[in-house]
């Protein structure tokens, strides 16, 4: 069975600050996907990354980077200089073949990130 | 790339009314469907999901139904609402293969009273 914790509930930081939110994933397969999503206040789930099993290179996109590291199976998100408008609630995800053709997520519980001005 | 609309975006039902929450998808062929729930304050829930026309798999027992009467068109129904129905629902569609990304639409919130 597939599983993504996300330990931390509930994060606040002042603008500005670098924060970084924690993903551990449990899963028997070889192939797999992980995903961040971002969910702002107005509720929609909006796709942030995709990164399969084969991939460990980290990527940085502006002021947001990803660590994957398979030895942990764990895929943390970092945001540099925090803003305000980082206050989301983040969800980290994971997909595999073995959940069947339509690929079902298995999402963690969130991360509530506050950016305070 | 995919665009998701759901309508409508809220809406606020007596206990025991009918529901219909409408989701149609541009920017792609054949996709996956997939609706969620989300309870305030706390993860999200698959309820269905459809691989095509007519072909529809639930999650959960439930006093809902799905339907998906076009290619890109998906439908959560009820014939009685409940009050623990009440929540954010969300529709999503996955392109391609089944290991692509799912793209969410902006959702219904829903209140039953």
């Amino acid at each position: 069975a597939q599983k993504v914790t996300q330990a931390q509930t509930e994060i606040s930081v002042v603008e500005k600050e670098d924060v970084t939110l924690d993903c551990v994933y449990e899963t028997r397969d070889t192939t797999y996907y992980l995903f961040w999503y971002k969910q702002p206040p107005s509720g929609e789930l909006v796709f942030l990354i995709r990164r399969n099993s084969f991939d460990e290179q980290n990527e940085i996109s502006g002021r947001y980077s990803w660590n994957f590291q398979k030895s942990t199976s764990s895929f943390n998100f970092t945001i540099t200089a925090s803003q305000v408008v980082d206050s989301a609630v983040y969800f980290c995800a994971l997909s595999t073949p073995s959940t069947g053709a339509n690929s079902k997520l298995t999402f963690g519980k969130g991360i509530t990130l506050s950016v305070r001005p | 790339s995919q665009t998701i609309h759901q309508w409508p975006a809220t809406l606020v039902q007596p206990v025991g009314s009918p529901l219909s929450l409408e989701c149609t998808v541009e920017g792609t062929s054949n996709p996956n469907l997939y609706w969620y729930r989300q309870a305030a304050g706390r993860g999200l829930q698959l309820l269905f999901y459809s691989v095509g026309i007519g072909q529809i798999s639930s999650e959960v027992p439930q006093n809902l139904s799905a339907s998906r009467p076009q290619d890109r068109q998906f439908i959560l129904s009820s014939k009685k609402l409940l009050l623990s129905d009440s929540g954010f629902y969300l529709c999503a569609s996955q392109g391609l293969a089944g290991t692509d990304t799912q793209y969410f639409g902006p959702g219904t919130r829903l209140t039953v009273l």
